[in-house]
């Protein structure tokens, strides 16, 4: 399996411009996350899928992002419009089990630098 | 959901074990503990997780103190490429959903 595949590897952009980052989940993998990382704050999670549909995403910091998942093998995070304190490494990740979803596998992140 | 205390930053020489702890005095009796890595520039990695017995893999052991207030994760020959932030991360193992929240971790540095 390829793993989970994140989409761009890097993006840099203006301030007020959209951004939309992409992940393709491991194949079968039920539950899907989205997590941030900056120096700053470290790993924080923003939102959960599970079978597609949002559980919790109390982690969003603000309308300005949004994030969707039309199908089992596809989720984005939006950010419009964007802003510099919106640079960060993004992080997708899936895991096959909603229960437990003890052990999350991770894509290599999208480094995102809005000037 | 309990927290972690980790040292921030240790050292160990490649080839030997490396032992990494990790304080969690708060654990209730049905959280679990689950060891996190990432290596720079890469998404964390899942190593382990156990709740009271000692538990071993192919990457490490994980050695739970018989209070489970703390623990301790082995690296048992540590090579270069182990260099990474170790995440100790305690979470409920029940059913439903938990958030696995990252703290700051330890930064191992693996030396020739």
């Amino acid at each position: 399996d390829a793993g989970v595949i994140q989409s761009p590897r890097h993006e840099v952009t203006e301030m007020g411009q959209e951004v939309t980052l992409r992940c393709k989940p491991i194949s079968g993998h039920n539950s899907l996350f989205w997590y941030r990382q900056t120096m700053m704050r470290g790993l924080e999670l923003l939102i959960y899928f599970n079978n597609n549909v949002p559980i919790d995403d109390s982690g969003m910091p603000e309308d300005r992002f949004s994030a969707k998942m039309p199908n089992a093998s596809f989720s984005t995070l939006k950010i419009q419009p964007s802003e510099p304190r919106d640079s960060a490494v993004y992080f997708c990740a899936s895991s096959i089990d909603r229960v437990h979803n003890e052990k999350l596998f991770f894509g290599s992140g999208t480094q995102l630098s809005v000037l | 959901d309990a927290k972690t205390t980790q040292p921030p930053s240790m050292d160990c020489a490649e080839g030997r074990a490396a032992n990494l702890p990790c304080n969690h005095s708060t654990i209730s009796g049905n959280e679990y503990v689950y060891w996190y890595r990432q290596i720079h520039s890469q998404g964390p990695q899942y190593i382990i997780h156990g709740l009271k017995n000692n538990e071993t893999n192919e990457m490490a052991s994980l050695i739970i103190t018989e209070d489970r207030k703390s623990s301790t994760l082995i690296l048992p020959h540590a090579t270069l490429r182990d260099t990474a932030v170790y995440y100790c991360i305690v979470r409920p193992f029940s059913g439903g959903y938990n958030k696995l929240i990252f703290g700051a971790g330890t930064r191992l540095a693996v030396h020739p």
